[in-house]
């Protein structure tokens, strides 16, 4: 397995606007998700990304997917205060591992 | 019913002490995990089951002892535990097919261990 490697490490944002980060990986993957953490609970699934996808929506959640350049972003748009939170990306193929996170802060 | 059910939510315990978390699923996923998670840390990898088998033990000292009685349970027993051990124990599960993990992972909220 391998885990990916988000960016920015921290995000500071007014409610509103719009949140991106990014993950890259170094191997060859079957799929990548996203995952968000509230300070002390649990992960949440975010989305689910197949490598023969480019682009995916749920919600306010659009990601995609570059697998030429091992790369992936998470826009959150119209950003609001319970967006606060770590995003993690997991480039999956087995088993999940969890790189650092991008914490973003949304303030009101 | 789409929930992982962690126990005890907290927990505090001795250098001494042996204690249990509990995890347990209803969604019929073959693969169950154990992580844990330091303080602004990301998770961890401890343990996976796949099928009721250990298929991976992320080099975890034997103070952590895992069990997978069936399908939806999975136990960490914990003895002798020092200090450093503090975190968020967080249990997930998911589908599998060969052994692999081949989608989403459920997670539980987690068991918030303090050993003093």
């Amino acid at each position: 397995s391998q885990q990916g490697e988000e960016d920015p490490q921290a995000l500071s944002i007014q409610e509103g606007e719009n949140a991106t980060m990014n993950c890259s990986y170094k191997t060859s993957i079957n799929n990548l998700q996203w995952y968000r953490q509230n300070s002390g609970r649990g992960l949440v699934h975010l989305i689910l990304i197949r490598s023969n996808e480019r682009e995916k929506h749920s919600g306010r959640l659009r990601v995609t997917l570059d697998t030429s350049k091992k790369s992936s972003s998470l826009l959150i748009t119209a950003s609001r205060a319970a967006d606060t939170a770590s995003y993690f990306c997991a480039p999956g193929y087995s088993t999940l591992t969890f790189g650092k996170g991008t914490m973003l802060l949304v303030s009101p | 019913d789409t929930e992982v059910t962690q126990t005890p939510k907290h927990l505090v315990m001795g250098m001494t002490n042996k204690k249990s978390l509990k995890c347990e699923q209803h969604m019929g996923h073959r693969a169950m995990y154990w992580y844990k998670q330091k303080a602004k840390k990301p998770p961890e990898l401890m343990f996976v089951y796949s099928y009721e088998k250990l298929s991976i033990n992320e080099s975890v000292p034997s103070r952590f002892s895992p069990e997978c009685p069936n399908s939806s349970l999975l136990n960490l027993h914990l003895h002798a535990l020092q200090p450093e051990d503090s975190a968020l124990y967080l249990c997930a599960s998911s589908w599998t097919s060969g052994g692999r993990n081949t989608g989403e992972l459920f997670f539980g909220e987690g068991s918030r261990l303090t050993v003093l």
